[in-house]
């Protein structure tokens, strides 16, 4: 919600095959963020951008790679060098504002064949 | 040693009891969020906050900046509340502007 949009919601990814999950927005956020969530696990940083053409790795960067040729998506591709990418990924921006919510995309999860 | 503590991990309670879910974190911070989960996955912003005490219907959240420590407190708990509630702490600037989240606390209220 909050203008973030994430698809697929569910993903299956076969053995050595990249895949790309979607995050659009349509709020004009010029920050957005990546997130993992495996479970018992709370969630961590993959990658960020803070303004277009523009991103950072975070926490958990390697086997993944992200784009920001325009502010309203964001896209973050898994690639086969990501051993371990059965997960929940959530997209959301960063708000400036102190008093406003923190708003997600729906999430995908990726599971592997 | 964990940024964002939370506890209880899980939690089970009688609908109408009384809830408190705590958040302990380590670093300075410049605005504290409280996050509910659903099955799905879906996440719902609660609260954000950097001082004092907020409430929304039954939900009550504070924090104490001293001692680095937020409650989250559900009132005549329901069924519906049940779900994963999460902790999350935003720092300053630059990657310290993403947030640091806790574990989750997973509330099972009986009917």
């Amino acid at each position: 919600d909050g203008g973030i949009t994430q698809s697929p919601k569910y993903l299956f990814r076969k053995e050595g095959q990249n895949v790309t999950l979607s995050c659009e927005q349509n709020l004009n956020h010029d920050a957005m963020y990546w997130y993992r969530q495996d479970p018992g696990q709370g969630l961590r940083l993959i990658y960020y951008s803070q303004i277009v053409n523009d991103f950072q790795k975070g926490d958990i960067a390697e086997g993944y790679s992200v784009s920001r040729e325009k502010k309203e998506s964001f896209p973050l591709t898994v690639t086969s060098a990501q051993k371990n990418p059965t997960a929940f990924y959530l997209c959301a921006p960063h708000l400036r504002g102190l008093d406003q919510p923190q708003h997600f995309g729906d999430g995908t999860r990726l599971s592997i064949l | 040693k964990n940024e964002v503590e939370q506890s209880p991990q899980n939690l089970t309670a009688q609908e109408g009891e009384f809830i408190t879910i705590n958040c302990s974190y380590s670093v300075g911070i410049s605005a504290l969020h409280w996050l509910q989960q659903h099955p799905g996955g879906g996440i719902v912003s609660l609260f954000m906050l950097s001082s004092g005490k907020k409430k929304h219907g039954r939900l009550i959240a504070t924090i104490n900046i001293q001692e680095k420590h937020s409650s989250l407190h559900i009132t005549a708990s329901h069924p519906r509340d049940s779900a994963v509630y999460i902790c999350a702490v935003r720092g300053y600037g630059g990657s310290q502007g993403n947030l640091i989240f806790g574990k989750g606390t997973k509330l099972s209220v009986k009917p």
